[in-house]
Order: C-alpha cells, then structure tokens, then sequence
C-alpha cells in the first residue's frame, strides 16, 4: 500500500508560536486532505487540496499540495490552546480509500 | 442527523466473542467507510460502500470481519471470534459522494478485548 511520512511525530510549542509540519508519500496522490482529531472524537477535515502547487488556507491554517505530488505541509500560525489535537494527512490517488498518514500531535503550552 | 453517529462509543468484550459496531451516516450521503486506529497509528482502511455498488472490502483483515449497509442508510461492522489484536477506535465515516471531497467522521467505538 501507500507509504505516508508525517513529521515530526510530535510537538511541543509556546503559545503564540507558528507550526510546520508536513507529509510525504513514495507515490504521487490526486488530493490531499488535512485532519485535526482531538481526544475521544474522530478526526475533523480542515483543509483539502486538489491540485499541484495549490495553496490554500483556512484562518490561521495554511496548507500546500507540493509540486511533485509526493508531499504537503500544514502550517498553523500564532497557536493558540485549542490548537492541541493531533493532525492527520491524507492522500488519494485512484480507487476509494484515502491513504492517511501517522499523525502529528501538537501540544500548545500557555 | 446532523453528523455521523456511531455506537456503543465504548465497547469491552472478552476474547472470542463476537462484537457489532453501529454507523448512522449523514442523511443523504452515499458513500460510507470504515476505518480502524490502533493506538498511536493512522487510520487503516476496512471497507467502502457507494450507494447500491458491491462493496470495496479490500482492507477488511481477515474473514473474521464483515460489514453491511441496509437500505443504503446505517451500516454495522461485524467482528466474530474477537482477538486482542482487534483492540482499536473503528471509526466510520459518510461522504457526499465517492471519492476525493473529504469524508465527515464519527466519534468512533473504542472497542477493547480481554
């Protein structure tokens, strides 16, 4: 199946701090998805991608779909508590399943 | 309902029995997916349904695993003879239509066997 890196595998940031963290595949995938998931619920989609070099954003969110369609990375400026969760990567290529990475999980110290 | 519903939200089983997991999908979505996350891993896929299609029961482990939809509408996940190793949170998960516009997740079953 499809190989999906997510780094790094964890975070510990002060608030107010911006985060980086990105995903990459051994194959190129059509979309990209972003998720956060926070404790006991499933994950939530914050941010899709569906074409090369696509940049998009989503309030403090910014996430890119990199150019090789081997990669994307999340970036979540000025973090704030509620920030905490951990983050997923998705990626689709062809068939029904998405392919999800291992997860970031950030922790945001106040 | 407004999102997807799934239950029990918790469920404890003893080895070898076997267990079923509800999924209530988003009023009007076709598409619906199960997935398993095993402790600090990504999501595995299970199985997919697309409204009145065969199903993609390509990810399902072993023949243990089965999953059903009636009526297009609530699907449940069977798991018979249960292992430890099937101890995981199974999330489901409805999209609008099949492939690549992002599902809508439930809160999951935190299933564990003892």
């Amino acid at each position: 199946g499809q190989q999906l890196n997510q780094s790094p595998q964890s975070m510990f940031i002060q608030e107010g701090e911006d985060v980086s963290m990105n995903c990459t595949s051994s194959s190129i995938f059509n979309t990209w998805l972003w998720y956060k998931q926070e404790p006991g619920e499933g994950p939530v989609l914050l941010i899709a991608l569906y074409k090369a070099g696509e940049l998009t954003s989503n309030g403090r969110l910014t996430a890119q779909f990199g150019i090789t369609r081997k990669d994307s990375f999340l970036n979540i400026s000025a973090s704030i508590p509620s920030d905490v969760g951990i983050y997923f990567c998705a990626g689709h290529f062809t068939g029904n399943q998405f392919y999800f990475g291992t997860g970031t999980s950030l922790t945001v110290i106040p | 309902g407004a999102g997807v519903s799934q239950s029990p939200s918790n469920k404890v089983t003893e080895k070898g029995k076997d267990v079923e997991l509800r999924c209530d999908p988003i009023s009007g979505h076709t598409a619906l997916y199960w997935y398993r996350q095993s402790l600090g891993q990504g999501l595995e896929f299970l199985i997919y349904f697309q409204g009145n299609s065969a199903p993609d029961k390509s990810g399902l482990p072993s023949d243990r695993f089965s999953a059903e939809r009636t009526g297009g509408s609530v699907s449940t996940l069977t798991i018979q003879r249960t292992q430890q190793e099937d101890s995981a949170v199974y999330l489901c998960a409805s999209s609008l239509t099949k492939g690549n516009y992002g599902y809508t997740f439930g809160s999951g079953t935190r299933l564990t066997v003892v």
